[in-house]
């Protein structure tokens, strides 16, 4: 596997269940994301890990808990969530916070039922 | 006032026909401008890079910064049906470390 990957590529769940998406870069970076993308809106940053460490909690819900075990692996834990969290969750890696350039996954599609 | 401000689209053209895809900004600190490709079910790619003001040219691809207006543009010649897709812009300044993107440009280039 080679960039970044991310599983599953679909999910469907309903507002009780607990789901996780799963997001591993293959490229040496330090810095991963997670962002949420909903149709004509900008991507909304959402958290922002650095060598592991969460540097950037951009408001979001308690009902999304990120985790990052390692540079290379990093989490979206989800539970309880609202039809309004249906969206397209990308995953992105720099090389450093500072880095221009962001490598995105292909995305887990969401829908919440 | 939205940070980035970006005209969703839907943008229909013919090929061989000339885009000009646009931003406006409000934040006079933004000095990386970026412009990123997304095909359908899959992420964003980076296009191409501007540092601060000035045209960036890579093949039928063309990008400029106007920092005094505040205005960047994407102009893409010779469009090719392979250029069907959603276009992003974005910016970073030098000292943070968060990307701002706006929403994306859905464009269309029909044979």
């Amino acid at each position: 596997e080679t960039g970044v990957t991310q599983t599953p590529r679909h999910l469907v769940m309903g507002m009780t269940n607990k789901k996780s998406l799963k997001c591993e870069q293959h490229l040496g970076h330090n810095a991963m994301y997670w962002y949420k993308q909903s149709a004509k809106k900008p991507l909304e940053l959402m958290f922002v890990y650095n060598f592991k460490e969460q540097t950037e909690n951009n408001s979001v819900p308690s009902r999304f808990s990120p985790e990052c075990p390692n540079s290379s692996h990093l989490f979206l834990h989800l539970h309880t969530l609202q039809p309004e969290d249906s969206a397209l969750y990308l995953c992105a890696s720099s090389l450093g916070l500072a880095s221009y350039e962001q490598y995105f996954g292909p995305g887990t599609r969401l829908t919440v039922t | 006032q939205k940070e980035v401000e970006q005209d969703p689209g839907p943008l229909s053209v013919p090929e061989g026909a000339i885009v000009s895809l646009n931003c406006t900004y409000s934040n006079s600190a933004f000095q990386y401008f970026m412009w990123y490709r997304q095909y359908s079910r899959k992420g964003p790619e980076l296009l191409m890079y501007t540092y601060s003001s000035g045209n960036k040219e890579d093949g039928r691809f063309t990008a400029q910064v106007d920092k005094s207006s505040k205005y960047i543009s994407l102009f893409i010649r010779d469009s090719q049906p392979s250029d069907s897709a959603t276009y992003l812009c974005a910016m970073k300044d030098t000292g943070g470390f968060k990307t701002i993107f706006g929403a994306g440009t859905r464009l269309f280039v029909k044979a």
